[in-house]
């Protein structure tokens, strides 16, 4: 089993819709969570850290189930603007294989 | 700040050649991470340097892989001989601490043929 796991994807949305990414771990030890984006042939860029209590930023919320140990990602409201790879990060710097979202008009 | 530095930004070179990455950190970041994405593998931890020394190389592929850090500002990965399995993004980040952001370099494009 892979240490970090996140849904395959691609998923393509139409603007407006709401999308959701789930993304799995294996240490139940790990204490830090974090979300990535990384648009096509960029490097990875920080989108939003994962607090043990959820947390928002605009049209992004992120959460954490410890006990079944997981961290979610939910956008809203979704933009062209927002396609792109989504990364989950689990410390040890343990990188999920991303999940591609693509916005349509 | 200029953000990571990463040099070059391609490479192309024929199998069985040194090929050297560099990267120069944010300064003031105690860490310092080198990575691999492929397709297939996804972002992969290669290893990470705390104030120049490194920490975790579990992630380097084999001996053909090193990677040095003679100072705060500067860091290499070197693969002698390379092999067109290394083909790959390599991207450099760099953090205050290990468990904070990570801010990435642009990356080096490598293709081995």
């Amino acid at each position: 089993r892979k240490e970090v796991e996140q849904d395959p994807g691609p998923f393509n949305v139409p603007e407006g819709a709401t999308v959701a990414f789930n993304c799995t771990y294996s240490n139940s030890a790990s204490q830090s969570f974090f979300w990535y984006r990384q648009d096509c042939r960029k490097e990875p860029k920080l989108l939003m850290s994962v607090y043990s209590s959820g947390n928002e930023d605009g049209r992004f919320t992120a959460q954490l189930n410890r006990a079944s140990q997981y961290i979610s990602l939910l956008i809203r409201d979704s933009k062209l603007s927002d396609s792109a790879t989504y990364l989950c990060v689990v410390h040890d710097m343990r990188f999920g294989a991303g999940t591609r979202l693509t916005v349509k008009p | 700040d200029a953000g990571v530095i990463q040099s070059p930004r391609h490479e192309v070179t024929e199998m069985g050649q040194e090929v050297t990455l560099r990267c120069k950190p944010i300064s003031g970041h105690d860490y310092l991470f080198w990575y691999r994405q492929t397709m297939m593998r996804g972002l992969e931890l290669l290893i990470y340097f705390n104030n120049n020394v490194p920490i975790d190389d579990s992630g380097m592929p084999e001996d053909r892989f090193s990677a040095k850090m003679p100072n705060a500002s500067f860091s290499t990965l070197k693969i002698q001989p390379s092999e067109p399995r290394d083909s790959a993004v390599y991207f450099c980040a760099s953090s205050l601490d290990v468990d904070n952001e990570q801010f990435f370099g642009p990356g080096t494009r490598l293709t081995v043929l």
